[in-house]
């Protein structure tokens, strides 16, 4: 079992809808990233959280250390949202533990 | 600028030859990461220097040499190459340990044949 694990693996919708993407880890951690890779093969990191909650524009982060839980959602997806989504924690100082991705496609 | 770039971007060589990927990033940063993403799209660390000293190797076979000449560069060698080598490895760096921003480079895609 992955030591970071998320859900869901696909995720269609059409564009407007809500969207959250959620991410469970069984380690203890510094921080939480959120990824965000593109068809094209780019990564960029969205988010880095050890705490509570962040925003940027229409995505929001959420962290529950207690609950070894964390969220990414989405308002108003646009198909331009269409990508994959990773969960990483940084485990120790300096390593880095992956999610296997979660692949989300907004239709227009 | 690029931030973290990597050379070649795209690679396709034979069984059994020798090739090296080139990393450099711009921005200053201490740590540096080589990352391989499997046909799966799963995205697993190999190694990570911090200011050019080695600080973790993830069982990765030897056949696999990071250089750092210094902490601007990190260089990834391959010997004999295989089959199973084929896969995206991606770059990385940070400002440092603990909770700093990550930022890749866009990835080198390696095709054995």
């Amino acid at each position: 079992k992955n030591e970071v694990e998320q859900s869901p693996q696909n995720l269609t919708a059409q564009e407007g809808e809500f969207i959250t993407i959620n991410c469970s880890y069984s380690v203890g951690i510094s921080a939480l990233h959120w990824l965000q890779q593109h068809p094209g093969g780019g990564i960029v990191s969205l988010f880095m959280l050890s705490s509570g909650k962040k925003k940027h524009g229409r995505l929001i982060a959420t962290i529950n250390i207690q609950e070894k839980h964390s969220s990414l959602h989405i308002t108003a997806s646009h198909p331009r949202d269409s990508a994959v989504y990773i969960c990483a924690v940084i485990k120790g100082a300096q390593k880095l533990v992956f999610g296997q991705g979660t692949r989300l496609t907004i239709n227009p | 600028d690029t931030a973290v770039s990597q050379t070649p971007k795209y690679l396709v060589t034979q069984m059994g030859n020798d090739k090296s990927i080139k990393c450099e990033q711009n921005l200053g940063h201490d740590t540096m990461y080589w990352y391989k993403q499997d046909s799966k799209k799963f995205l697993k660390i190999m190694f990570s220097y911090n200011n050019k000293e080695l600080i973790i190797n993830e069982t990765v076979p030897n056949r696999f040499s990071p250089k750092s000449p210094d902490k601007a560069h990190l260089n990834l060698h391959i010997n004999s190459l295989e089959l199973g080598d084929s896969a995206v490895y991606f770059c990385a760096s940070r400002a440092g340990t603990g909770g700093y921003h990550i930022y890749f480079g866009e990835g080198s895609w390696l095709t054995v044949v």
